[in-house]
């Protein structure tokens, strides 16, 4: 059974205080881990998938890397607009349409 | 550009009544799944469409229905509601096959007295 781990389940920063979000995963065959963004009352927002070990992606002040056994999620300077819960997700090899496990996320505080 | 539209936003229910949540995509999707989201354990698959005419059941079906209406529609049914249903609940769409993400509507906050 596929498994993710978030940690830690909180985080308060310091505007351009930078700092590390943690995923830990298994799955039998990684076919994709995916980053989202959800903000208080709205839908996760889709920011990253990540196929391989190795990878990395970008996107502003986030930055996506990953490893055999987990993901890490980095924040480089933040501003407060980088306020969200940070949920990682996870699809298997064993699954064809698109299913995904994800973990239980992690709340983003960043104060001016 | 809508993407992935659900309706109501909110709806409050007593014990036992019934309800059915709705949920729309405009994007040609072929899969299209339903959620619920409680406070500490993340989002949590209650059944899931992988092609129009087909639903299968996730990780936690038992209470509810689904009805895959067409390609654009998947409506989630609550016979006989209890506070245990209380959540919010999330559809989301994707293509389906391949790594493309799923796309989330902007959930339904159900509250059961």
């Amino acid at each position: 059974e596929d498994q993710v781990t978030q940690s830690p389940e909180a985080l308060r920063l310091q505007e351009g205080e930078s700092s590390s979000l943690n995923c830990s995963y298994t799955v039998s065959g990684l076919r994709g881990l995916f980053w989202y963004r959800q903000d208080p009352g709205k839908g996760p927002e889709f920011l990253f998938t990540l196929y391989s070990a190795g990878e990395e992606k970008e996107k502003e002040r986030l930055k996506a890397t990953l490893t055999k056994k987990e993901s890490f999620l980095h924040i480089t300077a933040p501003k407060p607009e980088d306020s969200a819960t940070y949920l990682c997700a996870v699809r298997g090899t064993t699954d064809s349409w698109g299913k995904l496990q994800f973990g239980a996320g992690t709340q983003v505080v960043v104060t001016p | 550009n809508a993407g992935v539209t659900q309706t109501p936003k909110f709806q409050v229910l007593k014990t036992g009544q019934s309800m059915t949540l709705q949920c729309a995509q405009d994007m040609n999707h072929n899969s299209m799944y339903w959620y619920r989201q409680d406070p500490g354990m993340g989002l949590r698959l209650i059944y899931y469409s992988a092609s129009e005419g087909t639903t299968d059941k996730g990780e936690v079906p038992n209470g509810y229905n689904v009805s895959r209406l067409n390609k654009r529609e998947f409506s989630l049914r609550l016979e006989s509601a209890a506070p245990s249903q209380t959540s919010v609940y999330f559809c989301a769409s994707s293509p389906g096959q391949g790594n493309q993400p799923q796309h989330f509507g902007d959930g339904t906050r159900l509250s059961i007295l």
